[in-house]
């Protein structure tokens, strides 16, 4: 079965520290990959997405996202976190033969950024 | 522009008793729906999807069913809820966003069953 893993459940950090949030998938075909982060008391929304092209895909405030084929990896990264990135924080996958767009999340993993 | 809402936010319902959650889209047609829930410490597993009225595909099977009276409305249902049934349950349809398929999700209910 397809799965998609998220390796750290909850992660604490301070403020200007670099974040990295590790996602991998299983499934051997052509994906599309997606980040949503969900902040506290909003809607889930989409942070970035990977269809094609560069493998290095900017989101919105300042995350990036790098697809690594090989590894089926598809990692969040962001230099300097702020207290307004404390949030939980999603990986998905649909794979490309899916018409339907069923996404596959992660377990997700809490962020908390101490002032 | 499109919305998506949800209600209700909160609900707190006795075990065996019945459930009905809506979903509705406003500002689009003939949208793809989906049900995803979120149980406590575990990522969000797809429970539904429609890709029109009357037309819902399941997958996983369960204690909840899910209906599509109208283009833009999908209800998540239950005749008698379990304590499993206890999660954060999310609606979302599939939009465009720059040329590719993006899901929009709506806020959310929160279900505990006692």
């Amino acid at each position: 079965a397809q799965s998609v893993s998220q390796h750290n459940h909850h992660v604490i950090l301070s403020e200007a520290a670099s974040l990295e949030l590790g996602c991998n998938y299983s499934y051997g075909g052509t994906v599309n990959l997606f980040w949503y982060v969900q902040y506290p008391g909003q809607h889930l929304q989409l942070l970035l997405k990977y269809f094609s092209g560069d493998p290095l895909v900017k989101g919105i405030k300042g995350f990036e996202a790098e697809f690594i084929k090989s590894k089926f990896s598809f990692n969040l990264r962001k230099p300097s976190v702020q207290w307004s990135d404390t949030a939980e924080y999603f990986c998905a996958v649909i794979p490309a033969t899916d018409s339907w767009g069923k996404l596959q999340f992660g377990a997700g993993t809490q962020v908390v950024v101490t002032p | 522009s499109q919305t998506i809402h949800q209600w209700p936010a909160t609900l707190v319902q006795p075990v065996g008793s019945p459930l009905s959650l809506e979903c509705t889209v406003e500002g689009t047609s003939n949208p793809n729906l989906y049900w995803y829930r979120q149980a406590a410490g575990r990522g969000l597993q797809l429970l539904f999807y429609s890709v029109g009225i009357g037309q819902i595909s399941s997958e996983v099977p369960q204690n909840l069913s899910a209906s599509r009276p109208q283009d833009r409305q999908f209800i998540l249902s239950s005749k008698k809820l379990l304590l499993s049934d206890s999660g954060f349950y999310l609606c979302a349809w599939r939009g465009r966003d720059r040329g590719t398929d993006t899901q929009y999700f709506g806020p959310g209910t929160r279900l505990t069953v006692l």
